[in-house]
């Protein structure tokens, strides 16, 4: 099954700064890929998504993400921080075969004025 | 307006006692699925279903049952079984194929006390 691994659970950075969240996928086709942001106590949002049409995703709120099959990566940056960007981000991959949509465990972003 | 609602919002049980959580979308989606989400764990998948009157379980279904007799709805009963049924669950649903993104509901969460 498709998976994706989201490392260090908690991401501080200064407001203004570059935001950079990883995401590493496993799968042996091309992948499905989606970064969705959630508000406390929200359901969750899409920012973005990754269907082979191009590699460099521009997204919702100044996020883009770059899908990079040699590292098997799909990382989210936003070039400035701004407080409004404080949430929880996640990572997602379809399950080619099932349709299900797996979740890497998230990355708490906090912005510090 | 088209979406998922999720209700009620909050929900308090004494253990022992089965609770269902209400899902409903107007967005003539085929898939709809259920998550947990507890701190750190990112969504995990409880059920999923792709069409009506068929559904499969997940990574964490013991303890819970989904029933899916129509399109719009997908109820989840977390039943006493379910040793730690306190969370934050999430409901969502996708249409179209696997490059399509999931709508989600804005969530309920659940004290067992």
């Amino acid at each position: 099954a498709q998976s994706v691994t989201q490392l260090g659970s908690h991401v501080s950075v200064s407001e203004g700064a570059l935001v950079l969240l990883r995401c590493n996928y496993s799968s042996s086709v091309p992948p499905y890929l989606f970064w969705y942001v959630q508000y406390p106590n929200q359901g969750l949002q899409l920012l973005l998504k990754y269907t082979s049409a191009a590699t460099l995703v521009k997204g919702i709120n100044g996020f883009e993400a770059e899908f990079k099959k040699s590292e098997t990566s799909f990382h989210l940056t936003k070039p400035s921080a701004h407080m409004s960007d404080a949430a929880e981000y996640f990572c997602a991959v379809t399950d080619y075969g099932n349709n299900r949509l797996a979740f890497g465990k998230g990355n708490q972003v906090v912005v510090i004025p | 307006d088209g979406g998922i609602t999720q209700s009620p919002k909050y929900l308090f049980r004494k253990e022992g006692q089965n609770v269902t959580l209400s899902c409903e979308q107007n967005l003539n989606h085929d898939a709809m699925y259920w998550y947990r989400q507890d701190p750190g764990q990112g969504l995990r998948l409880i059920y999923y279903s792709q069409i009506v009157n068929d559904f499969q379980k997940g990574d964490i279904a013991e303890g819970y049952s989904v029933s899916r007799e129509k399109k719009e709805s997908f109820p989840l009963t977390v039943t006493s079984a379910q040793k730690n049924p306190t969370a934050f669950y999430l409901c969502a649903s996708r249409g179209g194929g696997m490059n399509t993104e999931a709508f989600f509901g804005q969530g309920t969460r659940l004290t067992v006390v």
